[in-house]
Protein backbone atom coordinates (compact mmCIF):
# COMPACT_ATOMS: atom_id res chain seq x y z
CA UNK A 1 0.00 0.00 0.00
CA UNK A 2 1.30 3.84 0.05
CA UNK A 3 3.37 4.93 2.29
CA UNK A 4 5.06 8.41 3.33
CA UNK A 5 7.57 8.95 5.92
CA UNK A 6 8.74 12.13 6.55
CA UNK A 7 12.90 12.38 7.90
CA UNK A 8 14.59 15.38 8.94
CA UNK A 9 16.24 17.00 11.75
CA UNK A 10 14.38 17.19 15.83
CA UNK A 11 15.88 20.48 15.95
CA UNK A 12 16.88 23.57 14.28
CA UNK A 13 18.01 26.91 15.42
CA UNK A 14 16.39 30.47 14.87
CA UNK A 15 17.05 31.99 11.52
CA UNK A 16 18.55 28.80 9.67
CA UNK A 17 16.82 26.73 7.17
CA UNK A 18 14.44 23.66 8.13
CA UNK A 19 14.70 20.90 5.48
CA UNK A 20 12.88 17.54 5.42
CA UNK A 21 12.14 15.05 3.45
CA UNK A 22 9.37 12.67 2.84
CA UNK A 23 9.64 9.16 0.96
CA UNK A 24 7.23 7.58 -1.02
CA UNK A 25 6.27 3.99 -1.23
CA UNK A 26 3.74 2.49 -2.76
CA UNK A 27 3.18 4.10 -5.95
CA UNK A 28 5.04 6.84 -7.86
CA UNK A 29 6.04 10.45 -7.67
CA UNK A 30 5.10 11.20 -10.71
CA UNK A 31 1.18 10.65 -9.94
CA UNK A 32 -0.77 12.85 -7.81
CA UNK A 33 -0.30 16.28 -5.84
CA UNK A 34 2.36 16.04 -2.73
CA UNK A 35 1.60 18.56 0.06
CA UNK A 36 3.54 19.77 2.77
CA UNK A 37 1.12 20.38 6.15
CA UNK A 38 1.87 21.40 9.94
CA UNK A 39 0.79 21.59 13.58
CA UNK A 40 2.22 23.39 16.29
CA UNK A 41 1.83 21.88 19.34
CA UNK A 42 -1.57 22.00 21.06
CA UNK A 43 -2.73 23.95 17.93
CA UNK A 44 -4.60 22.78 14.84
CA UNK A 45 -3.68 22.10 10.63
CA UNK A 46 -1.85 24.52 8.64
CA UNK A 47 -1.38 23.66 4.87
CA UNK A 48 1.90 25.08 3.62
CA UNK A 49 1.44 23.63 -0.25
CA UNK A 50 1.95 21.12 -2.78
CA UNK A 51 3.25 20.27 -6.24
CA UNK A 52 2.09 18.08 -8.99
CA UNK A 53 4.40 15.62 -11.20
CA UNK A 54 3.45 18.28 -14.13
CA UNK A 55 5.79 20.66 -11.93
CA UNK A 56 2.54 22.55 -10.27
CA UNK A 57 3.55 24.48 -7.15
CA UNK A 58 1.71 26.00 -4.90
CA UNK A 59 2.91 27.79 -1.45
CA UNK A 60 0.57 29.31 1.49
CA UNK A 61 1.12 33.18 0.69
CA UNK A 62 2.11 33.62 4.30
CA UNK A 63 5.33 31.38 3.52
CA UNK A 64 5.76 31.53 0.40
CA UNK A 65 8.95 33.95 0.46
CA UNK A 66 10.22 31.31 2.71
CA UNK A 67 9.88 28.19 1.28
CA UNK A 68 10.52 25.90 -1.48
CA UNK A 69 9.79 22.13 -2.63
CA UNK A 70 11.60 19.77 -4.03
CA UNK A 71 11.36 16.16 -6.25
CA UNK A 72 13.41 13.15 -6.81
CA UNK A 73 11.79 11.42 -9.32
CA UNK A 74 14.18 9.15 -9.65
CA UNK A 75 14.43 8.24 -5.70
CA UNK A 76 10.64 8.50 -4.83
CA UNK A 77 10.68 11.46 -2.52
CA UNK A 78 10.12 15.25 -2.18
CA UNK A 79 11.34 17.85 0.47
CA UNK A 80 10.60 21.15 1.81
CA UNK A 81 12.96 24.11 3.09
CA UNK A 82 11.78 26.70 5.23
CA UNK A 83 14.36 29.67 5.23
CA UNK A 84 14.86 31.86 8.18
CA UNK A 85 12.89 30.06 11.03
CA UNK A 86 11.75 31.32 14.52
CA UNK A 87 9.69 29.36 17.50
CA UNK A 88 6.92 30.25 15.40
CA UNK A 89 7.91 27.53 12.94
CA UNK A 90 8.32 24.88 15.60
CA UNK A 91 5.49 22.09 14.64
CA UNK A 92 4.63 18.76 13.93
CA UNK A 93 5.66 18.52 9.95
CA UNK A 94 3.46 15.84 7.91
CA UNK A 95 3.58 15.30 3.75
CA UNK A 96 0.65 13.72 2.69
CA UNK A 97 -1.08 12.71 -0.85
CA UNK A 98 -3.77 14.91 -2.15
CA UNK A 99 -6.03 13.03 -4.66
CA UNK A 100 -8.35 13.54 -6.53
CA UNK A 101 -11.92 11.56 -5.52
CA UNK A 102 -15.77 12.12 -7.54
CA UNK A 103 -14.63 15.33 -8.98
CA UNK A 104 -13.05 17.14 -5.66
CA UNK A 105 -10.03 16.28 -3.72
CA UNK A 106 -8.70 15.53 -0.39
CA UNK A 107 -5.30 14.25 1.88
CA UNK A 108 -6.01 10.82 1.60
CA UNK A 109 -2.44 9.23 2.81
CA UNK A 110 -0.43 10.94 5.25
CA UNK A 111 2.86 10.61 6.72
CA UNK A 112 3.38 9.63 10.71
CA UNK A 113 4.70 13.42 11.07
CA UNK A 114 7.82 14.49 12.01
CA UNK A 115 8.60 16.94 15.34
CA UNK A 116 10.69 20.05 14.70
CA UNK A 117 11.77 22.62 17.14
CA UNK A 118 12.92 25.58 16.96
CA UNK A 119 15.29 26.64 19.51
CA UNK A 120 19.34 27.91 20.16
CA UNK B 1 -8.06 33.42 2.68
CA UNK B 2 -11.39 31.40 3.31
CA UNK B 3 -12.20 31.03 7.28
CA UNK B 4 -13.46 27.87 8.62
CA UNK B 5 -15.37 27.99 11.63
CA UNK B 6 -16.29 24.59 13.32
CA UNK B 7 -19.14 23.75 16.68
CA UNK B 8 -18.74 23.58 19.11
CA UNK B 9 -14.81 23.59 19.96
CA UNK B 10 -15.71 20.48 22.27
CA UNK B 11 -18.03 17.62 23.03
CA UNK B 12 -18.84 15.60 25.80
CA UNK B 13 -20.31 12.34 24.67
CA UNK B 14 -21.04 8.62 25.52
CA UNK B 15 -20.65 5.22 23.60
CA UNK B 16 -23.72 5.09 21.15
CA UNK B 17 -25.00 8.95 21.16
CA UNK B 18 -25.27 10.67 17.96
CA UNK B 19 -23.16 13.52 17.44
CA UNK B 20 -23.05 16.61 14.87
CA UNK B 21 -20.04 18.43 14.22
CA UNK B 22 -20.82 21.92 12.32
CA UNK B 23 -18.51 23.01 9.83
CA UNK B 24 -18.53 27.04 8.10
CA UNK B 25 -17.20 28.62 5.99
CA UNK B 26 -16.56 32.72 5.18
CA UNK B 27 -17.79 32.05 1.65
CA UNK B 28 -19.31 29.19 -0.68
CA UNK B 29 -17.03 26.86 -1.21
CA UNK B 30 -19.54 24.31 -3.26
CA UNK B 31 -18.64 20.97 -1.97
CA UNK B 32 -15.10 21.41 -1.66
CA UNK B 33 -15.15 19.96 2.46
CA UNK B 34 -13.69 17.31 3.59
CA UNK B 35 -13.26 15.67 7.60
CA UNK B 36 -10.68 14.36 9.00
CA UNK B 37 -10.24 13.12 12.73
CA UNK B 38 -6.75 12.82 14.42
CA UNK B 39 -5.75 10.95 17.78
CA UNK B 40 -3.27 12.37 20.03
CA UNK B 41 0.37 11.48 18.42
CA UNK B 42 -1.29 10.64 15.16
CA UNK B 43 -2.16 11.84 11.61
CA UNK B 44 -5.23 12.95 10.90
CA UNK B 45 -7.32 10.74 9.00
CA UNK B 46 -9.97 11.11 5.56
CA UNK B 47 -13.39 10.38 7.01
CA UNK B 48 -15.83 12.19 4.50
CA UNK B 49 -15.14 13.89 1.40
CA UNK B 50 -16.65 16.25 -1.49
CA UNK B 51 -18.95 16.86 1.69
CA UNK B 52 -21.14 13.62 1.75
CA UNK B 53 -18.77 10.49 0.06
CA UNK B 54 -17.54 8.54 2.40
CA UNK B 55 -13.71 7.24 2.61
CA UNK B 56 -13.08 4.11 1.40
CA UNK B 57 -12.56 1.89 4.39
CA UNK B 58 -14.58 4.19 6.82
CA UNK B 59 -17.47 2.85 8.71
CA UNK B 60 -20.79 4.50 7.50
CA UNK B 61 -21.81 5.53 10.97
CA UNK B 62 -19.73 8.54 9.74
CA UNK B 63 -21.89 10.67 7.53
CA UNK B 64 -21.63 13.94 6.23
CA UNK B 65 -23.65 17.51 4.43
CA UNK B 66 -24.05 20.54 3.18
CA UNK B 67 -22.66 22.63 0.52
CA UNK B 68 -22.07 26.58 -0.20
CA UNK B 69 -21.12 27.50 3.40
CA UNK B 70 -22.65 25.11 5.96
CA UNK B 71 -21.56 21.62 6.45
CA UNK B 72 -22.01 18.82 9.08
CA UNK B 73 -20.79 15.76 9.84
CA UNK B 74 -22.81 13.46 11.56
CA UNK B 75 -21.82 10.11 13.66
CA UNK B 76 -24.90 8.05 14.28
CA UNK B 77 -24.03 5.78 17.16
CA UNK B 78 -20.38 6.67 18.74
CA UNK B 79 -17.75 4.20 19.34
CA UNK B 80 -14.75 4.31 21.80
CA UNK B 81 -12.60 4.64 18.66
CA UNK B 82 -14.54 7.72 17.57
CA UNK B 83 -12.87 10.09 20.92
CA UNK B 84 -10.79 12.27 19.00
CA UNK B 85 -10.22 15.46 17.26
CA UNK B 86 -12.08 16.41 14.70
CA UNK B 87 -11.35 19.08 11.64
CA UNK B 88 -13.06 19.97 8.46
CA UNK B 89 -10.85 21.26 5.46
CA UNK B 90 -11.41 23.16 2.06
CA UNK B 91 -10.47 22.45 -1.11
CA UNK B 92 -12.37 24.87 -3.23
CA UNK B 93 -9.50 27.24 -3.41
CA UNK B 94 -5.31 28.20 -2.30
CA UNK B 95 -4.74 28.28 0.32
CA UNK B 96 -6.52 25.38 1.68
CA UNK B 97 -7.36 25.84 4.95
CA UNK B 98 -8.74 23.89 8.32
CA UNK B 99 -10.90 24.84 10.80
CA UNK B 100 -10.29 25.29 14.22
CA UNK B 101 -11.01 21.09 15.62
CA UNK B 102 -13.50 19.81 17.66
CA UNK B 103 -12.54 17.97 20.35
CA UNK B 104 -14.41 15.18 20.99
CA UNK B 105 -14.48 13.58 24.48
CA UNK B 106 -16.16 10.53 26.60
CA UNK B 107 -18.25 11.55 29.37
Amino acid sequence: QVQLQESGPGLVKPSETLSLTCAVSGTSINYYYWTWIRQPPGKGLEWLGHFSYSEITQYNPSLERRLTFLVDTSKNYFSMHLTSVTAADTAVYYCARRKWLQETDAFDIWGQGTMVTVSS
Amino acid sequence: DIQMTQSPSSLSASVGDRVTITCRTSQTINNYLNWYHQKPGKAPKLLIFGASNLQSGVPSRFSGSGSGTHFTLTISSLQLEDFATYYCQQSFTIPHTFGQGTKLEIK
